[in-house]
């Protein structure tokens, strides 16, 4: 299944960096989410997109910046990080943003580790 | 405040028998979306099957199969048949009406065993 792809899927940075996670939807959704999964706490989510509109941010720290240039793009920008902020981050995708019965499809994440 | 809960941490089932992994949420809504989804050590979410607060027949998709009550507000996912393949964290997930969140419970971790 490659219907939502991210790169890299490993990243390692240290906290003075400044990195981009990238995902990649080819479904035709309009509707594309950042969620942030930690060891031992239940997933996240962090941002919504739909129609390249942000609809919801979850109290997320200023470090982590979104940007959806078009629906099927979807980038976090990472600066300043924190060692706490290492996670798998997923990118998630449905038809509409708004409707119980959409599923979200997810890629296979980015593994980042902040030393 | 936890919307879902899955209280089993972990699981092990036989190669071929089946599994039933339980799920609970809390809603005050009528209207809501339940979802299980699964998690190999790949680290992708793998959407299994779905159940919509307002179906009357319990969802199947293949070799899975969702328990909803909804009087006890639990929907468990039951795997049939299991194979080496099913070993992977499980998800439950809830999403309510018009909202842009979905909901996911801790998981559940199944290993089969041949």
């Amino acid at each position: 299944e490659t219907g939502v792809t991210q790169t890299p899927r490993h990243l390692v940075m240290g906290m003075t960096n400044k990195k981009s996670l990238k995902c990649e939807q080819h479904l035709g959704h309009n509707a594309m989410y950042w969620y942030k999964q930690s060891a031992k706490k239940p997933l996240e989510l962090m941002f919504v997109y739909s129609l390249e509109e942000r609809v919801e941010n979850n109290s997320v720290p200023s470090r982590f910046s979104p940007e959806c240039p078009n629906s099927s793009h979807l980038f976090l920008h990472l600066h300043t990080l924190q060692p706490e902020d290492s996670a798998l981050y997923l990118c998630a995708s449905s038809p509409t943003s708004l409707v119980r019965t959409d599923t979200q499809y997810f890629g296979p994440g980015t593994r980042l580790t902040v030393l | 405040a936890q919307k879902i809960t899955q209280t089993q941490p972990g699981m092990f089932v036989q190669e071929k028998e089946a599994v039933t992994l339980d799920c609970t949420y809390d809603t005050s809504d009528q209207s809501y979306g339940l979802f299980w989804y699964k998690q190999p050590s790949s680290g992708e979410m793998i959407f299994l099957i779905y159940q919509g607060s307002y179906d009357e027949q319990n969802a199947t998709e293949g070799r899975y199969s969702l328990n909803f009550q909804k009087a006890r507000k639990s929907a468990n996912l039951v795997i049939s048949a299991s194979q080496l393949g099913d070993s992977a964290m499980y998800f439950c997930a809830m999403r309510e009406p018009w909202g842009n969140k979905l909901s996911f419970g801790a998981g559940t971790t199944v290993t089969v065993r041949a």
